[in-house]
C-alpha cells in the first residue's frame, strides 16, 4: 500500500536553528499538508499546499515557517528559529482530492524536539 | 469554532469485548474520518465516513454518523490487545477548506 514517508524520524535542535522537515507524500496525489501534534494535545492542522502554493494555512503557520515542493516528490517544513514551544510531532499528509474525499494518508511522523 | 470531542477519554476493557468510542462536532461536515494513533507513532486512517451516509463498516469497525445530533461512534467489535490505541475522530468540515479539525482523543486500553 502506498505510503507517505517522513525524514528524519527524530529531531534534535538547537533553540534558534533552522530545522528541514521532509516528506514524500503519494504520487498520484495532489495536495499536501503539515500537521502537528505537541505532546498530550490534539493534532493541528499548519498549512495544505497545492499546484506549487499554499492553499491554506492556519494561524500557527506564522513567518517562522514555509513550505516547499523543491521537486517531483519532495514536500519541506522549514521552521526558522525555533522556539521550545515548537517541540512536538510533525505529521506530512496527502490526498488525491480537495477534501480528502477517498481520505487523507498520514506520515509517521517526525519528532522535534527544541532544546 | 469546529471541534471534535471524543469521550470517553479512556476506555479499558477486557480482550473480546466491544469498545464504543463517541465523537461530537459543531458545525456541518463533508464527511468525518476517524484514524488511530499507537502512542507516539504516525497516524493510521481507519474509516471516512460521507455526511450523507449513515453507517459504515470495515472488518471489526462500525462507524456511523447522526448529522442531526452532529455526532458520530465509532465501534470495535471482539477487540484485542494489538487494538490499544488513541483513536480520533477527524472533521473535514463545510467551508472549512480542505483541512481536518481533531479531537481530543480516546485512549483504549485493551487488557489481556
Amino acid at each position: 500500500e502506498p505510503e507517505v514517508t517522513q525524514t528524519p524520524s527524530h529531531q534534535v535542535t538547537q533553540m534558534g536553528q533552522e530545522v528541514i522537515l521532509r516528506c514524500v507524500p503519494i504520487s498520484n496525489h495532489l495536495y499536501f499538508y503539515w500537521y502537528r501534534q505537541i505532546l498530550g494535545q490534539k493534532v493541528e492542522f499548519l498549512v495544505s499546499f497545492y499546484n506549487n502554493e499554499i492553499s491554506e494555512k492556519s494561524e500557527i503557520f506564522d513567518d517562522q515557517f514555509s513550505v516547499e515542493r523543491p521537486d517531483g516528490s519532495n514536500f519541506t517544513l522549514k521552521i526558522r528559529s525555533t522556539k521550545l514551544e515548537d517541540s512536538a510531532m510533525y505529521f506530512c499528509a496527502s490526498s488525491a482530492d480537495r477534501g480528502g474525499f477517498y481520505g487523507y494518508t498520514f506520515g509517521s511522523g517526525t519528532r522535534l524536539t527544541v532544546v | 469554532s469546529q471541534q471534535g470531542e471524543e469521550d470517553p477519554q479512556a476506555l479499558s476493557i477486557q480482550e473480546g469485548e466491544n469498545a464504543t468510542m463517541n465523537c461530537s462536532y459543531k458545525t456541518s461536515i463533508n464527511n468525518l474520518q476517524w484514524y488511530r494513533q499507537n502512542s507516539g507513532r504516525g497516524l493510521v486512517h481507519l474509516i471516512l465516513i460521507r455526511s450523507n451516509e449513515r453507517e459504515k463498516h470495515s472488518g471489526r469497525l462500525r462507524v456511523t454518523l447522526d448529522t442531526s445530533k452532529k455526532s458520530s461512534s465509532l465501534l470495535i467489535t471482539a477487540s484485542r490487545a494489538a487494538d490499544t490505541a488513541s483513536y480520533f475522530c477527524a472533521t473535514d468540515f463545510t467551508g472549512g477548506g480542505n483541512k481536518l479539525t481533531f479531537g481530543t482523543g480516546t485512549q483504549l486500553k485493551v487488557e489481556l
